[in-house]
């Protein structure tokens, strides 16, 4: 089973517009991160925001927002008044609980490549 | 927040030589970094966790002895892929932990392409 699904390959939002990128993940650890990162055509690996397993709030930066469904085991990103410049693939990752002492690696979900349209 | 760099940004070999990729944590040090591959059109996968001053450790499926990983100071992790061939050619990231294991921060990547 996949750790990380993210449903939607692609989408088409009108600038201005709020857009929604699903995510749900799947772990039986207690402890887990989950995060968002954003990666124009250059490449680089732009952070978005986090959520910890434990945060009782759901986290919020600027213009993004992460609506937290621990229940649901779903982390969607919501990206309010969206921009031509948010033009990218944007991907969901999970880092789950610690093994060993140390830090683990993220598990990404195949990403949702999103277009503003003017 | 942190910077991480990569060189080189970019690399083409021909097939049998090897390529060292440096991943280096600049206003940080980094105990932990990881390096990623990334094929085009496809989400990154993990490839191996190095730890400064100890071997590496591999996801499954990565071979140890092609993908090379050494962390000898707390700033600079290097990743060389010996014997490359074309199948290798992909864009390898590499990320660097900060205070917080909830911080990676990623490098800007290194598009390696195997003639």
């Amino acid at each position: 089973a996949q750790k990380i699904t993210q449903t939607q390959p692609g989408m088409f939002v009108q600038e201005k517009e709020a857009v929604t990128l699903d995510c749900t993940y799947d772990t039986s650890d207690q402890s887990y991160g989950l995060f968002w990162y954003k990666q124009p055509s250059s490449g680089e690996m732009i952070f978005l925001i986090y959520q910890g397993s434990y945060d009782e709030q759901n986290a919020t930066e600027g213009r993004y927002s992460l609506n937290f469904q621990k229940a649901r085991k779903s982390a969607n990103l919501v990206i309010s008044a969206s921009q031509l410049g948010d033009s990218a693939m944007y991907f969901c990752a999970m880092r789950e609980g610690y093994s060993g002492g140390g830090a683990d690696g993220l598990t990404f979900g195949k990403g949702t490549h999103l277009i503003i349209q003017p | 927040g942190a910077v991480v760099s990569q060189h080189p940004s970019r690399v083409i070999c021909k097939s049998g030589t090897s390529v060292k990729i440096e991943c280096r944590s600049l206003d940080f040090q980094a105990t932990t970094m990881f390096w990623y591959r990334q094929f085009p059109k496809q989400s990154l996968m993990l490839m191996a966790t190095s730890n400064e001053g100890s071997k590496a450790t591999y996801e499954q499926g990565v071979e140890k002895d092609k993908f090379l990983i050494n962390h000898a100071s707390l700033t600079l992790s290097t990743l060389t892929v010996t014997s490359a061939h074309p199948e290798d050619s992909s864009f390898y990231i590499c990320s660097a932990c900060g205070e917080s294991y909830n911080e990676q921060f990623f490098g800007p990547g290194t598009r390696l392409t195997v003639l």
